[in-house]
């Protein structure tokens, strides 16, 4: 069936360290992926994006690993801080014509000082 | 602000009610969305519409009823309101096409007593 990784775990982390949070996907023909932020209160906001034909792409603090073979991919935030606590989904176009994102079910980070 | 506008915020409604929710994008985005996110934080797609016509359509109860007036705005009515409707629901917008991420709205919080 459609489904975006597990349950809904949590990341610690220190102010500063990197942080790495992972998805699994389900779908092989998925050719879109998206990292989303939740903050409390408010709705997801994009923060990076890769396409199938990557398997690497950087942003701000932020690096997208797409590892297809196994069906992976991971959110990497560099030093990490208080402002990235939040939930992160992953999210994947399945493509079949229509603009579709299927959520994982996120992962909460929390950031201590 | 360019942005997915949604209202009311809060709802808390007597179950049997019927109720609406109203979403407005000012992006030019051609396609619209909405999602109900539960108490777990998981995100379900339940309808989009491209330029006013209705393109996805998950299993939802009849009960919900999608409107589109025009491009711009994604109304979403519910008749007959159970206690398993109360989530949050969330507006989207995106251009057309398979490669691009979503702009979400803050969310409407629907409590049904």
């Amino acid at each position: 069936g459609e489904s975006v990784g597990l349950h809904l775990p949590t990341l610690s982390v220190q102010e500063g360290d990197n942080s790495i949070i992972n998805c699994a996907y389900s779908n092989s023909a998925s050719d879109y992926f998206i990292w989303y932020k939740q903050e409390s209160g408010k709705g997801p906001q994009f923060i990076i994006d890769i396409r199938s034909n990557m398997d690497k792409r950087q942003g701000q603090r932020v690096t997208v690993l797409l590892n297809k073979t196994v069906k992976h991919l991971s959110l990497q935030i560099a030093a990490t801080q208080p402002g990235d606590s939040a939930v992160y989904f992953c999210a994947e176009n399945i493509g079949g014509g229509y603009n579709k994102l299927i959520f994982g079910a996120g992962t909460r980070l929390a950031v201590h000082p | 602000d360019t942005a997915v506008s949604q209202t009311p915020k809060y709802l808390v409604t007597q179950m049997g009610n019927d109720k609406s929710i109203k979403c407005e994008q000012n992006l030019g985005h051609d396609t619209m969305y909405w999602y109900k996110q539960d108490s777990k934080k998981f995100l379900k797609i339940m309808f989009s519409y491209n330029n006013k016509e209705l393109i996805i359509n998950e299993t939802v109860p009849n009960r919900f009823s999608p409107k589109s007036p025009d491009k711009a705005h994604l109304n979403l009515h519910i008749n007959s309101l159970e206690l398993g409707d109360s989530a949050v629901y969330f507006c989207a917008s995106s251009q057309g096409g398979t490669t691009y991420g979503y702009t979400f709205g803050s969310g409407t919080r629907l409590t049904v007593v």
